[in-house]
């Protein structure tokens, strides 16, 4: 089966750097997005890495470890607008779900 | 944005009666999904379509079936609805297979 870890819920201060962690479990891997969920809000693409390394998107930024079945979203100049939800969901050719999500980290930016 | 509808946004019905959940989409895509959303449990996939007529069932299908006449329109229906399926539904869109889905706004449902 497919299964993916991240902290559920998170808190840093306004102005700093925060990671969420995503570990994965699967076979036939493609693939790791994130994506943001404000409350009440619909989920919204962030990024994707289907390569090891650092993809960059102005704040965000989003890690692939392929070899250890691990990436992270870094959000730096947190904002007070970034409190939300993250999902990480992987893309695999196992099960017939085209993308799995994790089951979200709650991050809340304090004054 | 994507342009993505649900419809209802809203529903409330009781256990037993059938629900058909509306997405439409503008963007021709050709891929369309329907999640649930439930406290501690993430997104999860009920069903998704690749193409007119062609659908696929996802983790958690049991009691929902779909359809899909049209490119543009995908319908989620719930054949007797019951208190496990109070949810929020989301649909989503993506021009192929996988990683960057464009959501619509979602459905709130409650079965009393």
């Amino acid at each position: 089966g497919q299964s993916l870890e991240q902290p559920s819920e998170v808190t840093a201060v306004e102005g700093a750097i925060v990671q969420i962690n995503c570990t994965y479990q699967t076979s036939g891997f493609y693939g790791l997005s994130w994506y943001q969920q404000h409350d009440g809000g619909a989920p919204t693409f962030l990024s994707y890495n289907a390569l090891d390394g650092l993809e960059e998107t102005g704040r965000f930024s989003s890690f692939l470890s392929r070899s250890d079945s691990y990436g992270y979203l870094l959000l730096q100049e947190l904002q007070m607008k970034d409190s939300a939800s993250y999902f990480c969901a992987v893309r695999s050719s196992s099960g017939n779900t085209p993308l799995v999500f994790g089951k979200g980290t709650r991050l809340s930016v304090i004054a | 944005d994507a342009g993505i509808t649900q419809s209802p946004r809203h529903k409330v019905t009781e256990t037993g009666t059938p629900v058909t959940l509306r997405c439409h989409q503008t963007e021709n895509h050709r891929y369309m999904y329907w999640y649930r959303q439930d406290p501690g449990h993430g997104l999860r996939l009920i069903h998704y379509s690749y193409g007119v007529k062609d659908t696929d069932k996802g983790e958690v299908s049991d009691g929902y079936s779909v359809s899909r006449s049209k490119t543009e329109d995908f319908l989620l229906t719930l054949e007797s609805a019951t208190s496990s399926q109070t949810s929020v539904y989301f649909c989503a869109i993506s021009d192929e297979a996988g990683h960057e889905q464009y959501f619509g706004p979602g459905t709130r449902l409650t079965v009393t």
